[in-house]
C-alpha cells in the first residue's frame, strides 16, 4: 500500500483563486511529520510547510495553510490567491517516526497550473 | 550562501560505464539523502548517511553506491548494474535534531542531476 497518496494528477486555477491539493497517509506510527514541497520547472524542491501528528492546530506559512484531518489521515494543502509564480509541481511527504533524520516518503506529486 | 551543490547539471552516459555524482554541503548538516525522480513521479529513496562514515540502503539501492568519508560530500556512483539510470537525482540534507531550527527539520535539496544513458 502507498504511504503517500495524490489522487489529483493536475489542477487548474485562476489567478488569485483558491485551491487545495489533496494528500492522504497510511501510518501506524502515532508519531509522524507531514510536509509539502513545490518542484518548479527548474527541478529544485522547495519546503513550504509541516504538520507534526502532535501539532494541536494545523499549520500556516504566509498563502499556505495546511488542513489537516487526523482521523481521515489526510493533509490538504491549501493556496490561497493564488499566482503565476504557483504553477509547478507540489509534493506531499511524510517523516515516520517523527524522530531523527529519518527519509521522507514522497507521494507522486499535483501538477498544477495557474491560469490568468 | 549555505547551501547544498550537486554537479554537474546535465550527465550523459554510455551504457556499462560507471559516473558518479558529487553532492556537497556547507549547512553543516549530519545527515544526508540521494532521492531518484522519474518523469511524472514522485521522489524515491536511494541512500541515506546520518552520520559520517556510515550509509544505509533506501527502497532502490540496487545498481547504486555511495560514500561519506567528509560530512560534507556524499557523492553517489551509479554502476553499470544499474538497469535504467536515466532519471533526475536529488540530493538532500538535513540538521541534527535538537540542534538550531524548527520542529520540523525540514531536509534542504539541490538543484539536482539529470542523468541520461545514451
Amino acid at each position: 500500500a502507498q504511504k503517500i497518496t495524490q489522487t489529483q494528477p493536475g489542477m487548474f486555477v485562476q489567478e488569485k483563486e483558491a485551491v487545495t491539493l489533496d494528500c492522504t497517509y497510511d501510518t501506524s506510527d502515532p508519531s509522524y511529520g507531514l510536509f509539502w514541497y513545490k518542484q518548479p520547472s527548474s527541478g529544485e524542491m522547495i519546503f513550504l510547510i509541516y504538520q507534526g501528528s502532535y501539532d494541536q492546530q494545523n499549520a500556516t506559512e504566509g498563502r499556505y495553510s495546511l488542513n489537516f484531518q487526523k482521523a481521515r489521515k489526510s493533509a490538504n494543502l491549501v493556496i490561497s490567491a493564488s499566482q503565476l509564480g504557483d504553477s509547478a509541481m507540489y509534493f506531499c511527504a511524510m517523516r515516520e517516526p517523527n524522530s531523527g533524520n529519518t527519509p521522507l516518503v514522497f507521494g507522486k506529486g499535483t501538477r498544477l497550473s495557474v491560469i490568468a | 550562501d549555505g547551501g547544498i551543490t550537486q554537479s554537474p547539471k546535465y550527465l550523459f552516459r554510455k551504457e556499462g560505464q560507471n559516473v558518479t555524482l558529487s553532492c556537497e554541503q556547507n549547512l553543516n548538516h549530519d545527515a544526508m539523502y540521494w532521492y531518484r525522480q522519474d518523469p511524472g513521479q514522485g521522489l524515491r529513496l536511494i541512500y541515506y548517511s546520518q552520520i559520517v562514515n556510515d550509509f544505509q540502503k533506501g527502497d532502490i539501492a540496487e545498481g547504486y553506491s555511495v560514500s561519506r568519508e567528509k560530512k560534507e560530500s556524499f557523492p553517489l556512483t551509479v554502476t553499470s548494474a544499474q538497469k535504467n539510470p536515466t532519471a533526475f537525482y536529488l540530493c538532500a540534507s538535513s540538521r541534527t535534531p535538537g540542534t538550531s531550527g524548527g520542529a520540523s527539520n525540514e531536509q534542504f535539496f539541490g538543484p539536482g542531476t539529470r542523468l541520461t544513458v545514451l
